[in-house]
């Protein structure tokens, strides 16, 4: 079985320009979730994709944005970077319908 | 709005001690009540769970206490070893919000000393 993989792991952007991550889900999982943790805090939840469609939103600006793949990989795309975007970003993936939620690695964001 | 509230925010034990980290939350929808560990660099990993219609769940070292009516919840860690030092994360998400977006706190960081 494999987990939940990220690309890449760091990643290093100016204020400005735009970011795409990318997250492959566990085996048999169909529900992809994206997170964003600062430094020193708990993940906060960005959106969720099922069936390639965004399935709940946090309180996140329309910059950031998703797709949901056949194989149920997806990306986070974050447009517009600014310093606050800095961050390690968490996919998890999960089975619709079921509360366990498995997070990948993450992808460390620096923006300067 | 911080919906689940975390403490301590550090905590230091002997190997061998019980750490004992605590959640409360908010929102009476929450039905379901994670706990995340996670090393430095890594993404956070599913410890233990508990539903609130059960007062406590064990596996192995790891225990949660789930109290309902004060809204609080709470993990124990029996017999810490050096290995089990990590940040610890307590969450909650509600099965009607259709998304299951986990909500969490904001993390206690354990260090178990030798």
């Amino acid at each position: 079985e494999t987990g939940v993989t990220q690309s890449p792991t760091h990643l290093i952007k100016t204020r400005g320009q735009q970011v795409t991550l990318r997250c492959s889900s566990q085996s048999g999982h169909n529900t992809v979730s994206w997170y964003q943790q600062a430094l020193g805090q708990g993940p906060q939840f960005i959106f969720q994709y099922y069936r390639e469609e965004e399935n709940g939103r946090g309180n996140f600006p329309p910059r950031f944005s998703g797709l949901q793949f056949p194989n149920y990989s997806s990306e986070l795309n974050v447009n517009a970077l600014e310093l606050d975007d800095s961050a390690l970003y968490l996919c998890a993936s999960s089975f619709q319908g079921a509360n366990e939620q498995y997070f990948g690695p993450g992808t460390r964001l620096t923006v300067t | 709005q911080q919906q689940v509230k975390q403490s301590p925010q550090s905590l230091i034990v002997q190997k061998g001690g019980i750490p004992i980290i605590n959640c409360a939350y908010e929102n009476t929808a929450f039905d379901y009540f994670p706990w995340y560990q996670q090393f430095p660099g890594k993404g956070p990993a599913l410890l233990i769970a508990i539903r609130p219609d059960v007062s406590e769940k064990k596996e192995g070292r790891f225990t949660i206490s789930f109290n309902k009516s004060a809204k609080q919840f709470s993990l124990h860690i029996m017999d810490s070893q050096p290995g089990d030092s990590a940040t610890y994360f307590c969450a909650a998400t509600s099965s009607g919000a259709g998304s299951y977006q986990l909500t969490f706190g904001k993390g206690t960081k354990l260090s178990v000393i030798p």
